[in-house]
């Protein structure tokens, strides 16, 4: 059974950085993509970034609204997926979630449980 | 950036009806489209991917068709646990993006 479960979520002050973690099981973490994507109190689904698999030498795409402030990493030997949130503003306010994409249908087949992030002072 | 219009973005519909969602994107994307469906505080769940290959597991009652620019979302028939916002994503090229979102509820 595919297990996505994010930590590291909490509140933080505008201008201050956080790092999420997704531990993966029930897959074979190193074959995938992975991805996340935020979804702000009451609104629909921002997709965030996304890290390749060590195939396609683990390159990275990002949206438009995070490029420059947030990393999406791996680590395939701890099958774990991070996300480094710096320079946070009150618009990063959301739920975070994880998810992994396969070749096979392009899309985000499955999905942690989400893990909230607000910022405030 | 392409941007994907969903429509309805809300609608009121009964038990048994046929449902029909639009989504719309601001240029071609061939069949890079996907569904998914989130009910409240929970994770949303993959439906349909290459916009009209329903994922294992998924009712049959889901169908989806389309290609290039517009794209549609069917429930043949609405039961109880379908009241849920759907969401499509263009998976043709970065930046990924979603639609708005249209949400499902009882009459």
């Amino acid at each position: 059974e595919v297990q996505l479960v994010e930590s590291g979520g909490g509140l933080v002050q505008p201008g201050g950085s956080l790092r999420l973690s997704c531990a993966a099981s029930g897959f074979t973490f190193s074959d995938h993509y992975m991805d996340w994507v935020r979804q702000a109190p009451g609104k629909g689904l921002e997709w965030v970034g996304r890290t390749r698999n060590k195939a396609n030498s683990y390159t990275t795409e990002y949206a438009p609204s995070v490029k420059g402030r947030f990393t999406v990493s791996r680590d395939d030997s701890k099958n774990s997926l991070y996300l480094q949130m710096n320079s946070l503003r009150t618009e990063d306010t959301a739920v975070y979630y994880c998810a992994v994409t396969t070749v096979t249908t392009w899309a985000l087949d499955y999905w942690g449980q989400g893990n909230p992030v607000t910022v405030s002072s | 950036d392409i941007q994907l219009t969903q429509s309805p973005s809300f609608l009121s519909a009964s038990v048994g009806d046929r449902v029909t969602i639009t989504c719309r994107a601001s240029q071609g994307i061939r069949s890079s489209l996907v569904w998914y469906q989130q009910k409240p505080g929970k994770a949303p769940k993959l439906l349909i991917y290459t916009a009209s290959t329903l994922q294992s597991g998924v009712p049959s009652r889901f169908s989806g068709s389309g290609s290039g620019t517009e794209f549609t979302l069917t429930i043949s028939s609405l039961q109880p646990e379908d009241f849920a916002t759907y969401y499509c994503q263009q998976v043709n090229s970065y930046p990924l993006t979603f639609g708005g979102g249209t949400k499902v509820e009882i009459k």
